[in-house]
């Protein structure tokens, strides 16, 4: 199985700071990875796909980048309603398996 | 507007069963895979399976903590999707999420996801 390790677990940020959060991948998956945001008791959304494209209606602020294991995503100026947390995926081969998450606070 | 809405969930005893619902409007439901997500509480995200459509023979892909306990299944004809949980225990205490999935650029995403059903295992 593909592991995916997220780091750091942890953020302590304020609002207009640059942050990344970086997935590591146990094996390469390509550019097969999303990138979730989740609220206390709310559902995830999905951020980006495809490790890089930015999913409709999400904020041009969040990017993502990289490919095969090591991926980032960064959010250029934080915003008081950017505090969540923040999950990586792969969907490259079954299992799927999720990051442990970045918890992104104030 | 693409909707999700679980159902189903409850407590149940250690080796019981439950069945949970996923009702879809907005979207051509037949056309999706879909997935079942988990979370326990205070812990992060754990995929639990999926289906894929008719045109894929309606196949399913378990996460091995699940596996053989665990059936996902779907009426195209009502737009819902289930997962029969057999065998429980006390860490499958989780919500359970039920998610669309998007096939684009050569994989299947998931979103929306549902707002999620509570299932606690507990004597």
């Amino acid at each position: 199985d593909i592991q995916l390790t997220q780091s750091p677990s942890f953020l302590s940020a304020s609002v207009g700071d640059r942050v990344t959060i970086t997935c590591r991948a146990s094996q390469g998956i390509s550019s097969y990875l999303a990138w979730f945001q989740q609220k206390p008791g709310k559902a995830p959304k999905l951020l980006i796909y495809a490790a890089s494209t930015l999913q409709s209606g999400v904020p041009s602020r969040f990017s993502g980048s990289g490919s095969g294991t090591e991926f980032t995503l960064t959010i250029s100026s934080l915003q008081p309603e950017d505090f969540a947390t923040y999950y990586c995926q792969h969907l490259n081969s079954y299992p799927l398996t999720f990051g442990g998450g970045t918890k992104v606070e104030i | 507007e693409v909707q999700l809405v679980e159902s189903g969930g409850g407590s149940v005893q250690p080796g019981g069963s439950l069945r949970l619902s996923c009702a879809a409007s907005g979207v051509t439901f037949s056309d999706h895979y879909m997935d079942w997500v988990r979370q326990a509480p205070g812990k992060g995200l754990e995929w639990v399976g999926r289906i894929r459509n008719k045109a894929n023979s309606y196949t399913t892909e378990y996460a091995a903590s699940v596996k053989g306990r665990f059936t996902i299944s779907r009426d195209d004809s009502k737009n819902s999707l289930y997962l029969q949980m057999n065998s429980l225990k006390t860490e499958d205490t989780a919500v359970y999420y039920c998610a669309r999935g998007i096939a684009v650029a050569g994989t299947v995403w998931v979103d929306p996801w549902g707002q999620g059903t509570l299932v606690t295992v507990s004597s």
